[in-house]
């Protein structure tokens, strides 16, 4: 059974960092490509950022280029967001997903990162 | 970057109806098309894929259809677990992006 446990989220202040994790287990995790998905309150589905199955390409949105860095470690089966220079605009619960060809095919529960002062 | 626009934002329909959510692309993306069910605190459910793929385990009362730039999301017969939020998402070109949504609410 595949399984994506988020973990890391919490509160931080603006201008802060987090790490957000993903732990990814019933499937070969060094075969799919994987991507962080987040929705802020009362809003829609945003895609964030997807790391490709060897690691080499990684793709951001616009909203976070330059801030956020994805990375995957095979060793350990899991998938990381590292988000610096955090706004509160930023205030979503992110979702782990991974993918199968275009599409995202398993996600996480989702854990919830806050901005706030 | 390729905006996508569903079409209603919500809609009220009773347990039986039968439902059509649109999804138009900015410009064409082939089958690059997936539908999402989103039920809240829970995990987001992959329903299509490829346009008119049900993914493994997915009722068959749902089905999905077109290519370039028009999809359509066809819920056949409401059950009572459908009521939930569906999103649209194209996988033809980073960024991906995901319609705004579709609330399906019980009448």
């Amino acid at each position: 059974e595949v399984q994506l446990l988020e973990s890391g989220g919490g509160l931080v202040q603006p201008g802060g960092s987090l790490r957000l994790s993903c732990a990814a287990s019933g499937f070969t995790f060094g075969d799919s490509a994987m991507t962080w998905v987040r929705q802020a309150p009362g809003k829609g589905l945003e895609w964030v950022s997807t790391i490709s199955v060897r690691g080499g390409n990684t793709f951001y949105a616009d909203s976070v280029n330059g801030r956020f860095t994805v990375s995957r470690d095979y060793s350990k089966n899991t998938l990381y967001l590292q988000m610096n220079s955090l706004r509160a605009e930023d205030t979503a619960v992110y979702y782990c997903a991974k993918m199968t060809v275009r599409h995202f095919d398993y996600w996480g529960q989702g854990t919830l990162v806050t901005v706030s002062s | 970057d390729i905006q996508m626009t569903q079409s209603p934002s919500s809609v009220s329909a009773s347990a039986g109806d039968r439902v059509t959510i649109t999804c138009r692309a900015s410009q064409g993306i082939s089958s690059w098309l997936a539908w999402y069910q989103v039920k809240p605190g829970k995990a987001p459910k992959l329903l299509i894929y490829a346009a008119s793929y049900l993914q493994s385990g997915v009722p068959s009362r749902f089905s999905g259809s077109g290519s370039g730039t028009d999809f359509t999301l066809t819920i056949s017969s409401l059950q009572p677990e459908d009521f939930a939020t569906y999103y649209c998402q194209q996988g033809n070109s980073f960024p991906y992006a995901f319609g705004q949504g579709t609330k399906l609410e019980i009448k």
